[in-house]
């Protein structure tokens, strides 16, 4: 596609839900970035995918949190056992070189 | 009008007006930085890139400023229009051993006034 794709733009799910946050990057790109935003603030690494391969996972903040990228395009999200504390807009971003990423609209997840 | 995109978190300028975003950053070994603009919504969306071997770079109707010496980064709208009303973020290249990771900052809220 033209640009980064994320589903679905919206979610709610109940406390102890798991999710799953999916992104269609930009055809092509190799590099591929989770992000997440809290309200009012910036948006906060999580992890990076270099084709299929997950070269950091530092910014995750828990062991709820899990991402892959099996077939080296398409990357889902998991957050377990859903926290109020996960309720943010999760980016999605790719690139090709690094330089310059482009984002999707993200996915805005409220945990009630 | 100015921010320091830290510290003032929110700008208004009229419509016309010039407007600077300030932004200081905290890795001296930073050797790429790029503005995005962000409308309610949306994700960030490119405006303007610098690399640390530039003090300045102009764009269309922008124009980034680079001072190493004191960290600090600056975005410049010429003739600010109602259509630049966004969330700017200044974000720093740090990159790794593992990879390229952008760190953003706070942001700053730019709001025209027609």
């Amino acid at each position: 596609g033209a640009g980064v794709s994320q589903s679905p733009r919206y979610k709610v799910a109940k406390r102890g839900q798991d999710v799953a946050l999916r992104c269609d990057p930009i055809s092509g790109h190799v590099s591929l970035f989770w992000y997440q935003q809290a309200l009012g603030q910036g948006p906060e690494f999580l992890t990076y995918f270099q084709n299929e391969a997950q070269l950091d996972k530092s910014g995750l903040p828990s062991d709820r949190f899990f991402a892959e990228r099996p077939e080296g395009s398409v990357s889902t999200l998991k957050i377990q056992r859903t926290q109020q504390e996960d309720s943010a807009v999760y980016l999605c971003a790719s690139s090709v070189t690094g330089d310059g990423y482009t984002f999707g609209s993200g996915t805005r997840l409220t945990v009630v | 009008g100015e921010s320091v995109g830290l510290h003032l978190p929110t700008l208004s300028v009229q419509e016309g007006d010039n407007s600077i975003i300030n932004c200081a950053y905290s890795n001296s070994a930073s050797d790429y930085f790029i503005w995005y603009k962000q409308e309610s919504g949306k994700g960030p969306q490119f405006i303007i890139d610098i690399r640390s071997n530039m003090d300045k770079r102009q764009g269309q109707r922008v124009t980034v400023l680079l001072n190493k010496t004191v960290k600090h980064l600056s975005l410049q709208i010429a003739a600010t229009q109602p259509g630049d009303s966004a969330v700017y973020f200044c974000a720093e290249y740090r990159g790794g051993d593992t990879g390229n990771q952008f760190y953003f900052g706070t942001g700053t809220s730019l709001t025209v006034i027609p």
